[in-house]
């Protein structure tokens, strides 16, 4: 149990293009889901914390015009980059939880901007 | 602010020998605190979560301690087999209401046949 699906696995895109992430959970309601950056050989660093039906929250440092958050129903999050850049690069992984309970991941998704 | 420590960065044992990776925190008022795994490219799974009135957590080869006074934590893996070979995530929850996580760096194991 406890299944969160994200996609797309894999996605390259040309500079200056938006792209979107999708992160569902299959089988709970995540009332809570967070979306973290994971750079080459380094940890997952937390960019946002979304509750259903509320606004974002960003950690320090993390540009909310550019990683738009949406977690408009208790099964489906979304993560878009606005206007990617090469340096937006990264693997990107999402979670997500019911009330207190621990998180449960996503598998990534790889982004390379050209 | 909470820090986590991962050590060592990087382990390679030969099959069959018992290991230990230590992480290690700042912030002893912490909630609860998992251990992960995570292969090349993929998400991560869950392995033990330890709260923070334990002391350890077992499951088959694995078994994992808190000291939460010290901020230490040790995943203890026995008879290692190749199969092991990844990156192993420990993390700290400080707060049971917003259940952020905060990572270390990973320790990535290689188990050599």
């Amino acid at each position: 149990g406890a299944v969160v699906s994200q996609h797309p696995s894999r996605v390259i895109c040309k500079s200056g293009t938006s792209v979107k992430i999708e992160c569902r959970s299959l089988d709970f309601q995540a009332t809570t889901m967070f979306w973290y950056r994971q750079f080459p050989k380094k940890s997952l660093m937390l960019m946002a914390t979304s509750n259903e039906g509320s606004k974002a929250t960003y950690e320090q440092g993390v540009e909310k015009d550019k990683f738009l958050i949406n977690h408009a129903s208790l099964t489906l999050s979304t993560l878009t980059v606005t206007s990617a850049h090469p340096e937006d690069s990264s693997f990107y992984i999402c979670s997500g939880r019911t009330g207190g309970q621990p998180q449960h991941f996503g598998d990534g998704t790889r982004l390379s901007i050209l | 602010k909470q820090e986590v420590t991962q050590i060592p960065a990087a382990l390679s044992v030969p099959e069959g020998e018992n290991l230990v990776l230590n992480c290690s925190f700042t912030d002893s008022a912490i909630y609860n605190l998992q251990w992960f795994r995570q292969d090349p490219g993929k998400g991560l799974t869950s392995l033990l979560l330890i709260q923070s009135s334990q002391r350890e957590q077992t499951s088959g080869r694995l078994n994992a301690s808190l000291d939460k006074s010290s901020g230490r934590s040790t995943l203890y893996i026995a008879a290692s087999q190749p199969g092991d070979s990844a990156t192993y995530l420990c993390a700290v929850n400080n707060s049971s209401n917003t259940g952020k996580l905060i990572f270390g760096q990973g320790t990535t194991l290689q188990v050599k046949p």
